[in-house]
């Protein structure tokens, strides 16, 4: 079955602390790659995607995301995080021969300590 | 330009009642989907229309769910009668092309009580 897996679902990190959110993916077949974001109170925005080309991705805010087909991931870094940072992030998949039909992980909450 | 509106926000309904969520994508984008999120777990996909027409309903969860988009402008998702398992956030989102970046709204809150 399709299935994404974000490997934490609290993360308490100070400011200026590196950052690493996990994300694997079942589905077999091509796919395009998302990151979502959504700070308290707001929409779910898009951080970053990966639809082919550069495995290396960068997204908004200084996020980055790398594509490593062998390992079905598609983790997000960010070297120096900020108290604005805290939200939650989401990992996505569909396939790229796919509608709009995003298979999203169960979120990762990131609390920044100023 | 304005993004993906949703309305209501919040919506707390006593369980038998009918709740009625109104998505109002962005304009010109004739992809439009709804996804739901119920407590504590993953964002999961309902459906995917393509301008008026149901291009996948496979995340419907059952009949009591109905969704429309008269006119291939915006969709509204019925729900009746609403079960306490109903509880959750509605979110709506469009986007130009079916390969593209999809756009989210707020969500609409539905409690059951």
């Amino acid at each position: 079955a399709q299935s994404v897996s974000q490997h934490n679902h609290h993360v308490i990190l100070s400011e200026a602390a590196s950052l690493e959110l996990g994300c694997n993916y079942s589905y077999g077949g091509t796919v395009n790659l998302f990151w979502y974001v959504q700070y308290p109170g707001q929409h779910l925005q898009l951080l970053l995607k990966y639809f082919s080309g550069d495995p290396l991705v960068k997204g908004i805010k200084g996020f980055e995301a790398e594509f490593i087909k062998s390992k079905f991931s598609f983790n997000l870094r960010k070297p120096s995080v900020q108290w604005s940072d805290t939200a939650e992030y989401f990992c996505a998949v569909v396939g790229s021969s796919n509608t709009g039909k995003l298979i999203f992980g169960q979120g990762t909450t990131l609390q920044v300590k100023p | 330009e304005a993004g993906v509106t949703q309305f209501p926000s919040h919506s707390v309904i006593e369980k038998g009642q009918t709740v009625t969520l109104r998505c109002d994508p962005i304009s010109g984008h004739d992809n439009l989907y709804w996804y739901r999120r119920v407590m504590g777990k993953e964002i999961k996909f309902l459906l995917h229309f393509v301008k008026e027409s149901k291009q996948d309903e496979s995340g419907m969860p059952n009949n009591r769910f109905l969704a429309e988009r008269t006119g291939g402008t915006y969709s509204t998702l019925k729900v009746q009668p609403a079960e306490l398992e109903d509880s959750g956030v509605y979110f709506c989102a469009s986007s130009q092309h079916m390969v593209d970046t999809i756009y989210f709204g707020e969500g609409s809150w539905l409690t059951v009580v």
